[in-house]
């Protein structure tokens, strides 16, 4: 198994441009995320999928849209990238075995710099 | 969401045992206890977790304190390759948000030869 993996690993965009980051796992997860992580801090949620065609909002939200028509990939959308969106973005993805024990597993990170 | 309290920084020699504490005064019954750990340029990995009860893996033991106002991630003999910020994470009961984790700013580990 390939785990999660994520597409591009690296990107640089000019302010306004847009991209989608792409997330793939082959784990058979229901549940979905996506984090950020600036320089010295710890991850933030920006938006999670508990199933197939389902979406919800994290912690930092805004400037992004995310979709998950399949359920082994979770998109994650900038329509007009923003120098505050530098960061190194994660995606994890877990199953939910009984509730509260889920394990989350990440993949290796996207590295975006916005001009 | 109940948050935890680590030491921003420690340092370990090699092959000597690391106890990594973390403070959750605000822990809730039901709150599960996580560690997570992220290696230099690499996503977070999980490391072990717990309820009450002491827990040992093979990568860990996790030694949660009676009142679980605190815990203790132990590495028993740490390596290079365990040189990582780690991060203590309280895990809420299932609720309708996906099961979620809350990172504070961990614990940077580094480790000498």
């Amino acid at each position: 198994n390939a785990g999660v993996t994520q597409t591009p690993k690296f990107r640089v965009l000019k302010t306004g441009q847009s991209m989608t980051l792409l997330c793939a796992q082959d784990m058979n997860h229901e549940y979905m995320y996506w984090y950020r992580q600036d320089p010295g801090m710890g991850l933030r949620l920006i938006h999670y999928s508990v199933g197939e065609g389902t979406t919800a909002k994290g912690e930092v939200p805004d400037g992004y849209n995310v979709s998950r028509l399949k359920k082994q990939n979770f998109l994650l959308g900038l329509e007009s990238a923003a120098p505050s969106q530098t960061s190194v973005y994660f995606c994890a993805s877990s199953y939910p075995k009984g509730g509260r024990e889920e394990t989350q597993y990440f993949g290796p990170g996207t590295r975006l710099l916005v001009l | 969401d109940a948050k935890t309290t680590q030491p921003n920084s420690m340092e370990s020699n090699e092959e000597e045992p690391v106890h990594l504490p973390c403070n959750h005064s605000t822990i809730s019954g039901t709150d599960y206890i996580h560690w997570y750990r992220q290696l230099p340029s690499q996503g977070p990995e999980y490391v072990i977790h717990g309820l009450t009860s002491n827990v040992n893996n093979r990568m860990a033991s996790l030694a949660i304190a009676e009142d679980r106002k605190s815990s203790t991630l132990i590495l028993h003999r740490a390596t290079l390759r365990d040189a990582a910020v780690y991060y203590c994470i309280l895990r809420p009961p299932r609720d309708n948000q996906g099961g979620k984790l809350i990172f504070g700013q961990g614990t940077e580990l580094s480790v000498k030869p």
